[in-house]
């Protein structure tokens, strides 16, 4: 089972920043919060990641909350090409990468 | 850099056939990783290995076979098709460093079809 819940879809307004929400409520103190993203019918793509502090690049930004009970995933300004389906994961860093866990994510429609 | 690269990206099999379905990467990465892709759902991993001679089963091994003889390349066997395995097929790698592994690198997958 996903460790993370999503909102299945958004909607953002192109040029708009867009604000995705993620709960991981059962995260342990040695998980990462990880955001991949799927444009379609490509391979996933990875975003951004972090333990607890905020962390910014020049993808995007992630907000996590002091409990690390939730994070938000922020595009500061999105476009089009920015439409695809998110997916917040929660997993290990070290070691294998595969045990982490893709949900269904949220489907983001950037509007024109 | 190529990236990860998987070949073919499309095939249609009948039921009972066999096929490999090939990956691989130009990055050096010792982990590589096989998932599949159901309409609407999200990914679930099937095989994976930490290196080259090394392979361990994932979530949804059964019907399936892999090897990884180099380091480069980690194709994904299926021996009898059977129309449950009708998916998109992702190969991914990534490596492993002295504070933890890098994010994984997908290819962009092989749509298979089995009638």
């Amino acid at each position: 089972d996903a460790k993370t819940t999503q909102p299945p879809s958004m909607d953002c307004a192109e040029g708009r920043a867009a604000n995705l929400p993620c709960n991981h409520s059962t995260i342990s103190g040695n998980e990462y919060v990880y955001w991949y993203r799927q444009i379609h019918s490509q391979g996933p793509q990875y975003i951004i990641h972090g333990l607890k502090n905020n962390e910014t690049n020049e993808m995007a930004s992630l907000i996590i909350t002091e409990d690390r009970k939730s994070s938000t995933l922020i595009l500061p300004h999105a476009t089009l090409r920015d439409t695809a389906v998110y997916y917040c994961i929660v997993g290990l860093r070290g070691g294998s990468q595969g045990n982490l866990i893709f949900g269904k994510g949220t489907k983001l429609s950037v509007k024109p | 850099n190529a990236g990860v690269t998987q070949t073919p990206k499309f095939r249609i099999l009948k039921i009972g056939q066999s096929m490999t379905l090939q990956c691989t990467q130009d990055m050096n990465h010792n982990y590589m990783y096989w998932y599949r892709q159901d309409p609407g759902m999200g990914l679930k991993l099937i095989y994976y290995s930490v290196g080259a001679g090394i392979t361990d089963k994932g979530e949804v091994p059964n019907g399936y076979n892999v090897s990884r003889s180099t380091t480069e390349d980690f194709p994904l066997r299926l021996e009898l098709a059977a129309p449950s395995q009708t998916s998109v097929y992702f190969c991914a790698s990534s490596y492993l460093t002295g504070t933890g592994s890098s994010p994984l690198h997908f290819g962009n997958g092989t749509r298979l079809t089995v009638t």
